[in-house]
């Protein structure tokens, strides 16, 4: 059970717009649309952003989107804005085993 | 407003057994539609899933942990629960107790609880 494959950081200038990708298996992200997005500041704790590949929590600005295409899932941020800045983590349930696997995080900068 | 809170010791010798208590106000642990899950981040590092527990009871382990762990629930006082045996520098992270939806995402999480293994 391999940790999802994440670029380990990105960056954009303030409203740009920028994605990081999630990249498992059929296993996982290829084979359910259980795929999450998480953000965490420095010393807080993690904040879903996007569940089930593409859905927002109320009051997660529109401007955070989600997709999947294969076994990769993406988060799409647009109009950056400095706030954005944090880290970026994915997740995918993961059912042979009926496990949840993160991936290894994307620090994300907005110039 | 759901709120969850880790409580445990700061700091566990090694081989010992790590015990932390989440405590879950502003809704009920027996409801139906969520699990409880653990999460642990070592210093520096990423997210690390450790295992969720059902209101049934049934509970659900990281394969590359399930040797060493042990999740409850204690009904009586909203709490669940987690057992994490013999303890390695390795297990040293902030552990953070989370609600589990029905699609594996954790929608409300507790604020984290820092559990340093030394001696």
């Amino acid at each position: 059970q391999s940790a999802l494959t994440q670029p380990p950081s990105a960056s954009g200038s303030p409203g740009q717009s920028v994605t990081i990708s999630c990249t498992g298996s059929s296993s996982d992200v290829g084979a359910y649309n259980s795929v999450s997005w998480y953000q965490q500041h420095p010393g807080k704790a993690p904040k879903v952003m996007i569940y089930e590949v593409s859905k927002r929590p109320s009051g997660v600005p529109d401007r955070f989107s989600g997709s999947k295409s294969g076994n990769t899932a993406s988060l799409t941020v647009s109009g950056l804005q400095a706030e954005d800045e944090a880290d970026y983590y994915c997740s995918s349930f993961a059912g042979n085993n009926n496990y949840v696997v993160f991936g290894g995080g994307t620090k994300l900068a907005v110039l | 407003q759901v709120k969850l809170q880790e409580s445990g010791p700061g700091l566990v010798e090694p081989s010992e057994t790590l015990s932390l208590t989440c405590t879950v106000s502003g809704y009920s642990i027996i409801s139906r539609d969520y699990y409880w899950g653990w999460i642990r981040q070592s210093p520096g590092t990423g997210l690390e899933w450790i295992g969720s527990i059902h209101h049934s009871g049934g509970t659900y382990y990281n394969p590359s942990l399930k040797s060493r762990v042990t999740m409850s629930l204690d009904t009586s006082k909203n709490q669940f629960s987690l057992k994490l045996t013999s303890l390695t520098a390795a297990d040293t992270a902030v552990f953070y107790c989370a609600r589990g939806t029905g699609s594996w995402n954790f929608d409300h999480w507790g604020q984290g609880t820092l559990v340093t293994v030394s001696s």
